[in-house]
């Protein structure tokens, strides 16, 4: 079982809407990312926390807003979403982002639709 | 710039054939890492497997195993004895040891059908 867990699992939501992608982790890592999946597409990175702060922001919209509250939570708040929007989104954690190399572990993914 | 290559979409086998996954990968850096992932329709991505550049052993675990060729620059994957249970999207990833933020340079993945 995977101890990257996500809530929820799916939502669907207005594009006025404001809501959360919640993630916690369970292994004592230091780094935390957010990834975004289209359909028959790799996951693309979004963000990355490291110790709790911000250290790879990969252009994304600001309707993105993630936030790190301690470094086994991180979430992702969305507001303002477009369809094209909808993809799957997988938290996922390792034991540090400054050592390249480490392995990354994924949750099973918030699949998120806009309607 | 990283890149990999995974030329097969879709494979499509009969429950109990092998099957192998072709993973091309391209960098600069002498030190890297590479790893595979399985997609279950799901969408957990779960890690298989994590191998630096510097130990070109094969390894096997259980059913699994892969072929990791530097003069090739290949990391392949093979599935002995297929099951159902085997079907999943697979994806081959590379981390260069230069590039800040651990990032992962994903294949575009390999879709694994195995039919009863």
């Amino acid at each position: 079982d995977t101890e990257v867990t996500q809530t929820p699992k799916h939502l669907v939501m207005g594009m006025t809407n404001k809501k959360s992608l919640k993630c916690e982790q369970h292994m004592g890592h230091r780094a935390m990312y957010w990834y975004k999946q289209k359909a028959k597409k790799p996951p693309e990175l979004m963000f990355v926390y490291s110790y709790e702060k911000l250290s790879i922001n990969e252009s994304v919209p600001s309707r993105f807003s993630p936030e790190c509250p301690n470094s086994s939570l991180l979430n992702l708040h969305l507001h303002a979403l477009q369809p094209e929007d909808s993809a799957l989104y997988l938290c996922a954690s390792s034991q540090a982002m400054t050592v390249s190399g480490n392995t990354i572990y994924f949750g099973e993914g918030s699949w998120l639709t806009v309607v | 710039a990283q890149k990999v290559t995974q030329a097969q979409t879709e494979i499509s086998v009969v429950e109990k054939e092998d099957v192998t996954l072709d993973c091309v990968y391209e960098t600069r850096d002498t030190t890297y890492y590479l790893f595979w992932y399985k997609q279950p329709p799901s969408g957990e991505l779960v890690f298989l497997i994590r191998r630096n550049s510097f130990d070109e052993q094969n390894e096997i675990s259980g059913r699994y195993s892969w072929n990791f060729q530097k003069s090739t620059s290949s990391f392949n994957f093979t599935i002995t004895a297929s099951q159902v249970v085997d079907s999943a999207v697979y994806f081959c990833a590379l981390s260069e040891a230069g590039a800040a933020g651990n990032k992962l340079t994903f294949g575009g993945g390999t879709r694994v059908l195995v039919k009863p």
